[in-house]
């Protein structure tokens, strides 16, 4: 398997534009993970899904912030308007299950807004 | 307060040391993830455990679940074992430390 797919690896962007992040979970893995990592605040959770359905998004920062799954295969992270305090990286993450279960990381997504 | 709490921030080891990383936490768990970050680089995860100890080749974690503790060792550490190592747990919710950046020197 090609692992976690996250796409683009490298998104730079005005302040005021629509981001959108994109993740294919390793097949097979019915939990996914959305996570941001900066310096100041390390790394947090921002959103998981279990098949397919949104089991927590307590971490999402703001209303700017929205994530889907259409379906077991992709899922995005929208951020609308983007502000340059959005400045991270972003990890997409899937496994086989939710809490007992080991997760597998995508390469991220460095976003920096201008 | 955090509900994970790793020590130390900051390790600087000369290659070949025995090395530690220790974390405790304050939640009932699930499991207890240990994860590695090379700078950067990707999230791998190492290790998940929920008790008892785990090896892989140089790195071994142990837990202990009635004093809420494990620890990472790296024995025979080398240059390339240089990254940070975040502790994690997971439960009805997922908490994070906030990473012991390690440094080997050769």
């Amino acid at each position: 398997d090609a692992g976690v797919i996250q796409s683009p690896r490298h998104e730079v962007t005005e302040m005021g534009q629509e981001v959108t992040l994109r993740c294919k979970p390793i097949s097979g893995h019915n939990s996914l993970f959305w996570y941001r990592q900066t310096m100041m605040r390390g790394l947090e959770l921002l959103i998981y899904f279990n098949n397919n359905v949104p089991i927590d998004d307590s971490g999402m920062p703001e209303d700017r912030f929205s994530a889907k799954m259409p379906n077991a295969s992709f899922s995005t992270l929208k951020i609308q308007p983007s502000e340059p305090r959005d400045s991270a990286v972003y990890f997409c993450a899937s496994s086989l299950g939710l809490a007992a279960y080991e997760q597998y990381f995508g390469p991220g997504t460095r976003l920096t807004v201008t | 307060k955090n509900e994970v709490e790793q020590s130390p921030q900051n390790l600087t080891a000369q290659e070949g040391e025995f090395i530690t990383i220790n974390c405790s936490y304050s939640v009932g768990i699930s499991a207890l993830h240990w994860l590695q970050q090379h700078p950067g680089g990707g999230i791998v995860s190492l290790f998940m455990l929920s008790s008892g100890k785990k090896k892989h080749g140089r790195l071994i974690a142990t837990i202990n679940i009635q004093e809420k503790h494990s620890s990472l060792h790296i024995t025979a550490s080398h240059p390339r074992d240089s990254a940070v190592y975040i502790c994690a747990v997971s439960s009805n919710q997922f908490y994070f430390g906030t990473g012991t950046s390690l440094t080997v020197i050769p």
